[in-house]
């Protein structure tokens, strides 16, 4: 089992431009979860998918889309990035059941210029 | 989950020593609190959570404590060693599917 795998791993754009980052999991779970993470802040909650087929805001979902492709993967997509967006992006799973753990992938690095 | 707060930011204790890192969240409905630790450049792991229904969880040299009433929760790593090091977020949720509000995380640096 990968468990989570996120792609990919680092990347540079410019201002403006579009990017799709993917995740995908293979532990059958059901919720699927990005994150980003700036220094000094902790890990901050963009949206989320309870299950195939929905998709909820976070704290900071402005300037982000979100697809839940099937049961396994979950895209996040920037369609005009800004300097703000440049940040370490983590995606998470877990079974969605209550008070259940989530799971990280390695992150994808983004810096934009 | 609303607001969590973290302390300290950053702890030094010597090699052997005890180390505590204390959490304070808001929501009164949160019921799921995990920790996470997290090396440089690498994925936050989980060492350890607990639940509502539980006041203290131990896992060898870790262990978890939490006060529902105070609204705070605390780790706790005893005998620490060289490969303690790294940064640790504490985490609450209100259950269900919903994602996890996250502390700013503490660094944890173990004094040879």
């Amino acid at each position: 089992n990968a468990g989570v795998t996120q792609t990919p791993k680092f990347q540079v754009l410019k201002t403006g431009q579009s990017m799709t980052l993917q995740c995908a999991q293979d532990m059958n779970h059901n919720s699927m979860y990005w994150y980003r993470q700036d220094p000094g802040m902790g890990l901050r909650l963009i949206y989320y998918s309870a299950s195939e087929g929905t998709t909820d805001k976070g704290e900071v979902p402005n300037g982000y889309n979100v697809s839940r492709l099937n049961k396994r993967e979950f895209s996040l997509r920037l369609e005009s990035a800004a300097p703000s967006q440049t940040s370490v992006y983590f995606c998470a799973s877990n079974l969605g059941q209550a008070r259940q753990p989530q799971h990280f992938g390695d992150g994808t690095r983004l810096s934009i210029l | 989950g609303e607001n969590v707060e973290q302390h300290p930011s950053t702890l030094s204790v010597q090699e052997g020593d005890s180390a505590v890192i204390k959490c304070t969240y808001s929501d009164s409905a949160s019921n799921y609190f995990p920790w996470y630790k997290q090396e440089l450049g690498k994925r936050p792991q989980l060492i350890i959570d607990i639940r509502s229904n539980v006041g203290e969880k131990k896992d060898q040299r870790i262990a978890v404590t939490l006060n529902k009433t105070a609204k705070h929760f605390s780790l706790h790593i005893t005998e620490t060693q060289p490969e303690d090091s790294a940064v640790y977020f504490c985490a609450e949720s209100g259950g269900g599917a919903d994602g996890l509000t996250f502390g700013k995380g503490t660094h944890l640096i173990i004094q040879p």
